[in-house]
């Protein structure tokens, strides 16, 4: 079966740096992406990796190792607006997204 | 910027009901979404449409149908709700090619009672 594994939750203090990650078991790999879901709003676009290595955008970066199977979110210079779940996605080799089921990051002052 | 607009945020049905679910996407994307979000779950996908008039099942089709008859929208009809459908639901779009990033709406909490 196809398997996407997150941490439940996280907490981490404003200002500081916190890794959200992403393990995959899927048939076959086209790409991973991160988006950031703010509670009852929408999901939001923030990275896609396809290729290995780390991906920086702004205070965000996002990181993929395709041998491991693993992907993580980097998050710099927390603030409380990035208080949020973090939702990871796998296109599989049929271009079908597989979802995790996402981690809710808490920020504290 | 795009905006997917779904027609309702929250809706409070009764079981045996029929029941639509509307979503608006303004940027002329031909593909579409019905995903729902429940606790502890990743999203999972109902049915998707690439084209008007055209459609596809999802991982969980069962109880749904849905119509696209303009582009720009995309409906999702609970032919006879149930209590078991009491869930997040999403539309999302995006342009064609399988890497696009998909464009969600805020989602419509729907309770069947």
């Amino acid at each position: 079966g196809q398997n996407i594994d997150q941490p439940t939750e996280m907490t981490a203090t404003e200002g500081a740096i916190v890794q959200i990650n992403c393990t995959y078991q899927t048939s076959g790999f086209n790409g991973l992406f991160w988006y950031q879901q703010h509670a009852g709003e929408a999901p939001t676009f923030l990275s896609y990796n396809v290729l290995d290595g780390l991906e920086e955008k702004g205070r965000f970066s996002s990181f993929l190792s395709r041998s491991k199977g693993y992907s993580y979110l980097l998050l710099k210079e927390l603030q409380m607006k990035d208080s949020a779940s973090y939702l990871c996605a796998v296109l599989d080799s049929n271009y079908q997204l597989i979802w995790g089921a996402g981690t809710k990051l808490i920020i504290k002052p | 910027d795009v905006k997917v607009t779904q027609s309702s945020r929250y809706l409070v049905k009764r079981t045996g009901e029929k029941v639509f679910l509307e979503c608006v996407q303004d940027m002329d994307h031909e593909n579409m979404f019905w995903y729902r979000q429940d606790p502890g779950l990743g999203l999972r996908l109902i049915y998707f449409s690439y084209d008007v008039k055209m459609k596809e099942k999802g991982d969980i089709p069962e109880g749904y149908s849905v119509s696209r008859e303009k582009k720009e929208r995309f409906s999702l009809i609970l032919e006879s709700a149930s209590t078991n459908q009491t869930s997040m639901y999403l539309c999302a779009s995006n342009l064609p090619g399988q890497v696009q990033p998909q464009h969600f709406g805020d989602g419509t909490r729907l309770s069947i009672l």
